[in-house]
């Protein structure tokens, strides 16, 4: 079946630093593939996406690019703030499930960032 | 931005009793999910619903759980019978086109 998998945590940085938070996956066919961010006490929010190879998705600073031939995601961020901890979540749907595209997730990654 | 709500935002319960989470998704989405998360583990899939049916289920999403649209707005996770392992944070999200809003969660705590 579809699986997310992600670099354990935690991850400690301090501010200014390069973030680098690996993920793989396995999926049949062309996934898409997500970052997921949860903050402290709230929900799961979207951080960024990408539906086909070589896409790269960003947003807030962060990036990610579908690398089809590594089956990989990897988030990074050039300089991480202390607002950036949380727990970080990689996930994909998988085309034509016909359950209306439900999220697989890896096991999350917390990163937090110190001054 | 339009949000899903969710209550209460933290519910204990004995176990053996019946829970209901309950979720307003956003309005004008057609596909609606719930998630759970147990303490430090990855966040599950349990349901996805459309069309006023269900079009997934999880292994988890036994005879136990239940989940409804009862009047257009509100989409609820029902547990029969709360089980100590049914702890966790239950996620509701919902989606139009876009992919998938989450809520902040409820955390249920079952003693």
């Amino acid at each position: 079946g579809d699986s997310v998998t992600q670099m354990e945590g935690p991850v400690t940085l301090s501010e200014e630093a390069f973030l680098t938070i690996n993920c793989t996956y396995t999926a049949t066919g062309y996934p898409s593939l997500f970052w997921y961010v949860q903050y402290p006490g709230e929900g799961l929010q979207l951080l960024l996406k990408a539906t086909k190879a070589d896409d790269k998705g960003s947003n807030k600073g962060f990036e990610a690019t579908y690398r089809k031939e590594t089956t990989s995601f990897h988030l990074e961020k050039g300089s991480v703030q202390v607002s950036d901890s949380a727990v970080y979540f990689c996930a994909l749907t998988a085309p034509f499930t016909g359950g209306g595209n439900k999220l697989t997730f890896g096991t999350g990654t917390q990163l937090k960032v110190e001054l | 931005e339009p949000e899903v709500t969710q209550t209460p935002s933290h519910q204990v319960t004995q176990m053996g009793q019946e829970v209901i989470l309950r979720c307003v998704p956003i309005s004008n989405h057609l596909y609606f999910y719930w998630y759970r998360q147990i303490l430090g583990q990855k966040v599950e899939f349990l349901v996805s619903f459309y069309n006023n049916e269900i079009s997934e289920k999880s292994e988890i999403f036994d005879d136990q759980f239940s989940v409804e649209r009862p009047d257009g707005s509100n989409f609820t996770l029902k547990i029969r019978s709360t089980k100590l392992e049914d702890s966790a944070m239950y996620f509701c999200a919902s989606r139009g086109v876009s992919p998938l809003h989450f809520g902040n969660g409820t955390r249920l705590t079952v003693t």
